[in-house]
């Protein structure tokens, strides 16, 4: 399957740990997107990367957000400090060329406790 | 100001029959693309339909099909000979310019297909 995957799938923690979700675009895509979805919301933009360059950040992304791609292959999501407000879908998307179509992942859904 | 608009919180659509979708977008950008993807109780997004700004021709997809109406800044989604696995989350979606980096969605709309 040469899809977007992510992993994990699912993920809970109490509030204050560190999480990392981790996305793997398809493989001959530069472009690399994350988007945060809560409940009965389309996804809201986070960032995105042109292979290992990170060249634009939502004001959606607090502090506590990190996000690489240190190899312009794979990505990792970081969240610190996690807060009950965190508690959402993860989406991460890539494209192969501006103003190409986004292929999504299914997604890493959160729950802060 | 909201970018996309998606009026239909929810809709229920006979299977085998056609329904439309409706997307109202607001751009001052001459060139944009718009999308529509499905959200299956799963959670991936699966793209569908894309309708390029400057496109003459409305977009076709199989049974999905795309009625651009570039002056009332509409994209509807028309699905036809609706079947049981189409019922699902429904996003209407649009880039603006030739940055693929700000992809704005719309709240969805809850296709329920009935037997």
């Amino acid at each position: 399957d040469t899809g977007v995957s992510q992993n994990p799938r699912h993920k809970i923690t109490k509030r204050g740990q560190n999480v990392t979700f981790r996305c793997d675009p398809i493989s001959e895509h530069n472009r690399l997107y994350w988007y945060r979805q809560t409940l009965g919301q389309g996804p809201e933009f986070l960032t995105y990367f042109q292979n290992e360059a990170q060249l634009e950040k939502s004001r959606l992304l607090s502090d506590r957000f990190s996000a690489e791609r240190p190899k312009g292959s794979f990505s990792t999501l970081e969240i610190q400090r996690t807060e009950q407000g965190d508690s959402a879908m993860y989406l991460c998307a890539s494209s192969s060329i501006a103003g190409g179509t986004q292929y999504f992942g299914p997604g890493t859904r959160l729950l802060v406790l | 100001a909201q970018k996309i608009t998606q009026t239909q919180p929810g809709m229920f659509v006979q299977e085998k029959e056609a329904v439309t979708l409706d997307c109202t977008y607001d751009t001052s950008d001459p060139s944009y693309g718009l999308f529509w993807y499905k959200q299956p109780s799963s959670g991936e997004m699966i793209f569908l339909i894309y309708q390029g700004s400057y496109d003459q021709q409305n977009a076709t997809e199989g049974r999905y099909s795309l009625n651009f109406q570039k002056a009332r800044k509409s994209a509807n989604l028309v699905i036809s000979a609706s079947q049981l696995g189409d019922s699902a989350m429904y996003f209407c979606a649009m880039r603006e310019g030739q940055r693929n980096n700000d992809m704005r969605f719309g709240a969805g709309t809850r296709l329920t297909v009935k037997p």
